[in-house]
C-alpha cells in the first residue's frame, strides 16, 4: 500500500546536537512539506517542496534545514539554533495539485529535548 | 503566514449529540478541506469541496463550502467515541496558484464525556 512513513516515531535529543527527522513517500507525489505541531497552536509550515533538488522556506524556517536529492524522501534536520525544538513534527505529500486532493500526512515525529 | 479562524477551539459533549463547526477567512479560497487527527497520528482527509455552496457528506459527516468562499461548516451528527480527535478545516487560496500550498486552521479539538 502506499503511504508516507515518518521515522522515528519518538526521538530524544540533548541540548546543542542537530537531529535528522526522516521522511519517505511511495506514492509518486510531487510535493512534500514539513509541518511543526505545538498544543494548541494548529499546524506550521516549515519547509515545502514542490520538485526534487528545489524547496522553499515556510513561516517558521529558522533553525531547520532541509533537502529533496530524491522524488521519495524530504529528510528534515532539526538545528541547535531551532530555540524550542520540543514539539510534533508532521510531513506530507502531495500531488502537486494540493488544490484538488489535499495532503497526505504521515504519522508524525515527537522529538523531545531532554 | 495566514491560519484560517477556526471555532470553537473545544468542545466537550456527551455520547449522541450533534456537532457542528466552522472556519472563516478574510480571503477567499477555492478549495476547502476537512481533517481529522487522531491523538498522536497525523491528520486524515474527510471531505473536499470544491464549489460555493456545495454540501458534501461522508456518513454521518456534512461539509458545507460558503457561498462567500470565505467560510466553510462541518456537522457531525450522533456523535460516537471514535469521533474525539482535532478537527482541521484547510483551504487553497487562489493567489498561490503555481505555488501550491494549503493555509490551515487553527482547529477544533472534540472530547466525548462519558
Amino acid at each position: 500500500d502506499g503511504g508516507i512513513t515518518q521515522s522515528p516515531k519518538y526521538l530524544f535529543r540533548k541540548e546543542g546536537q542537530n537531529v535528522t527527522l526522516s521522511c519517505e513517500q511511495n506514492l509518486n507525489h510531487d510535493a512534500m512539506y514539513w509541518y511543526r505541531q505545538d498544543p494548541g497552536q494548529g499546524l506550521r509550515l516549515i519547509y515545502y517542496s514542490q520538485i526534487v533538488n528545489d524547496f522553499q522556506k515556510g513561516d517558521i524556517a529558522e533553525g531547520y534545514s532541509v533537502s529533496r536529492e530524491k522524488k521519495e524522501s524530504f529528510p528534515l534536520t532539526v538545528t541547535s539554533a531551532q530555540k524550542n525544538p520540543t514539539a510534533f513534527y508532521l510531513c506530507a505529500s502531495s500531488v502537486g495539485a494540493a488544490l484538488l486532493y489535499g495532503y497526505t500526512f504521515g504519522s508524525g515525529t515527537r522529538l523531545t529535548v531532554v | 503566514g495566514q491560519q484560517l479562524n477556526q471555532s470553537p477551539q473545544s468542545m466537550f459533549i456527551q455520547e449522541g449529540e450533534d456537532v457542528s463547526m466552522n472556519c472563516t477567512s478574510s480571503s477567499i479560497f477555492n478549495t476547502w478541506l476537512w481533517y481529522k487527527q487522531d491523538p498522536g497520528e497525523g491528520p486524515v482527509l474527510l471531505i473536499a469541496l470544491y464549489k460555493a455552496g456545495e454540501l458534501t457528506s461522508n456518513g454521518r459527516l456534512t461539509a458545507q463550502f460558503g457561498i462567500t468562499r470565505k467560510d466553510s461548516f462541518l456537522n457531525i451528527s450522533a456523535s460516537i467515541p471514535s469521533d474525539v480527535g482535532i478537527y482541521f478545516c484547510a483551504g487553497f487560496l487562489i493567489s498561490n496558484f503555481g505555488n501550491e500550498k494549503l493555509t490551515f486552521g487553527t482547529g477544533t479539538r472534540l472530547t466525548i464525556i462519558p
